[in-house]
């Protein structure tokens, strides 16, 4: 158990539609981020977010979203989800300037229709 | 654009077998990192890398890191079936002002051990 905790566990949409998916870090972590994982692939880096702003994105579009909260559980959002937006969605927190290792989140499995 | 290769992609062991997973990234970095996945599950830390020269053991398994070489391998000593999984290297850089934690993945590299 790494204390990292996100909702729903799998959930499935309809193209177009909007989806928020949720994360609970450690208490203290005050940096989260954010990676999708498709199938057979290794997690891609979507964004990080510290002290509740943006620090940071990979190469996903503006559709992709998120918001970080003073009680450490952060969102994901994603508008006019795409069929390739089918994955497996990791959150992962730490302690800026602490201990340098993430804990990864059980995830979360997006499927779109 | 900081690039992680993993070889092989694919390991089929048998058990009481050693072997070594490879992973070559291309931009300077100290910050590496070993995950285990199974299947449908999400990622377990394994190691954690943070200088040049760092070796680290955890059982079966031996991580180490060369930051001049861009290169860390995964060392397996005598294979049991329990370590079919797939591994991940992941190489950490700044991801926006002073912070790091934008973990650059490998393709993973899948593990099979039987007997």
């Amino acid at each position: 158990e790494t204390g990292v905790t996100q909702s729903p566990t799998h959930l499935i949409k309809t193209r177009g539609q909007q989806v928020t998916l949720r994360c609970s870090s450690q208490s203290g972590h005050n940096t989260v981020s954010w990676y999708q994982q498709a199938l057979g692939q290794g997690p891609q880096f979507i964004f990080q977010y510290y002290r509740e702003e943006e620090n940071g994105r990979g190469n996903f579009p503006p559709r992709f979203s998120g918001l970080q909260f003073p009680n450490y559980s952060s969102e994901l959002n994603v508008n006019a989800l795409e069929l390739d937006d089918s994955a497996l969605y990791l959150c992962a927190s730490r302690l800026a300037g602490g201990p340098y290792e993430q804990y990864f989140g059980p995830g979360t499995r997006l499927t779109v229709t | 654009e900081l690039k992680v290769e993993q070889n092989p992609l694919f390991l089929s062991m048998q058990e009481g077998k050693n072997y070594t997973i490879y992973c070559n990234y291309s931009t300077t970095s100290d910050r590496l990192y070993w995950y285990r996945q199974d299947p449908g599950k999400s990622l377990e830390s394994l190691f954690v890398l943070l200088s040049n020269g760092a070796v680290k053991q955890e059982g079966r398994l031996m991580a180490s890191l060369d930051t001049k070489a861009r290169l860390s391998t995964l060392h397996i000593t005598a294979a049991v079936h329990d370590l079919s999984a797939t591994y991940f290297c992941a190489v950490d850089i700044r991801a926006g002002g002073t912070s790091y934690g934008k973990l650059t993945f490998g393709q993973g590299t899948i593990l099979t051990v039987h007997p």
